[in-house]
């Protein structure tokens, strides 16, 4: 599985996008790009995923660069309640997910 | 809501004893994966069964088993508890296990005094 990097944290004020960023430059052709997100200590929720195409859904969209060497996450109108841990995962199989530290989200009143 | 049920939620014990934790999936899920949370090492996978079989395996130590029943739930075991095994457990299911995202439960926690 590729390795992903991603800021430790970021700042976003209520009402306004977040774009959180994931690098994950040694990607392979057939490895899609995952994104959870963790609130306090409950378990991990899924968000979104895609291999090449960008996707929305409800709750997010996700903008995988054409080389797919990096992708950003957008939450479109960060409420308080997206203050959360968000981990990018870029994996072939769907299996033994390597969670990475994430992205510390404050989104701040 | 993820579908995902995990039981119990908290478990409190001693060491060198023995727990079992169970997960039941969500409904149509055939994958069955179990991760572990700990303050130190952050989310790590245990263990994936699809299907009553195992199918990959990872950083699980030897003091720790794993099986997925014919219903589908499935059990993790783990003995001769140590100080360190202080972790946040958790379960997680997809339909088949390939190119699907996974799906968690809210974990238990598990705390060895």
């Amino acid at each position: 599985d590729a390795k992903t990097t991603q800021p430790p944290s970021m700042d976003c004020a209520e009402g306004r996008a977040a774009n959180l960023p994931c690098n994950h430059s040694t990607i392979s052709g057939n490895e899609y790009v995952y994104w959870y997100r963790q609130i306090h200590s409950q378990g991990p929720q899924y968000i979104i995923h895609g291999l090449k195409n960008n996707e929305t859904n409800e709750m997010a969209s996700l903008i995988i660069t054409e080389d797919r060497k990096s992708s950003t996450l957008i939450l479109p109108h960060a409420t308080l309640r997206d203050t959360a841990v968000y981990y990018c995962i870029a994996d072939n199989y769907g299996q033994n997910f390597v969670f990475g530290p994430g992205t510390r989200l404050s989104v701040l009143p | 809501d993820s579908g995902v049920t995990q039981t119990p939620k908290h478990l409190i014990t001693a060491t060198g004893q023995r727990v079992t934790l169970r997960c039941s999936p969500r409904s149509g899920d055939l994958s069955v994966y179990w991760y572990q949370q700990s303050l130190d090492q952050g989310l790590q996978f245990l263990i994936q069964y699809y299907n009553g079989e195992e199918r990959a395996k990872g950083n699980i130590l030897e003091r720790f088993s794993a099986q997925q029943f014919p219903d589908l739930h499935s059990e993790l075991n783990l003995s001769s508890l140590e100080l360190g095994d202080s972790a946040l457990y958790f379960c997680a299911s997809s339909v088949t296990g390939f190119n699907q995202p996974q799906h968690f439960g809210d974990g238990t926690r598990l705390s060895i005094l």
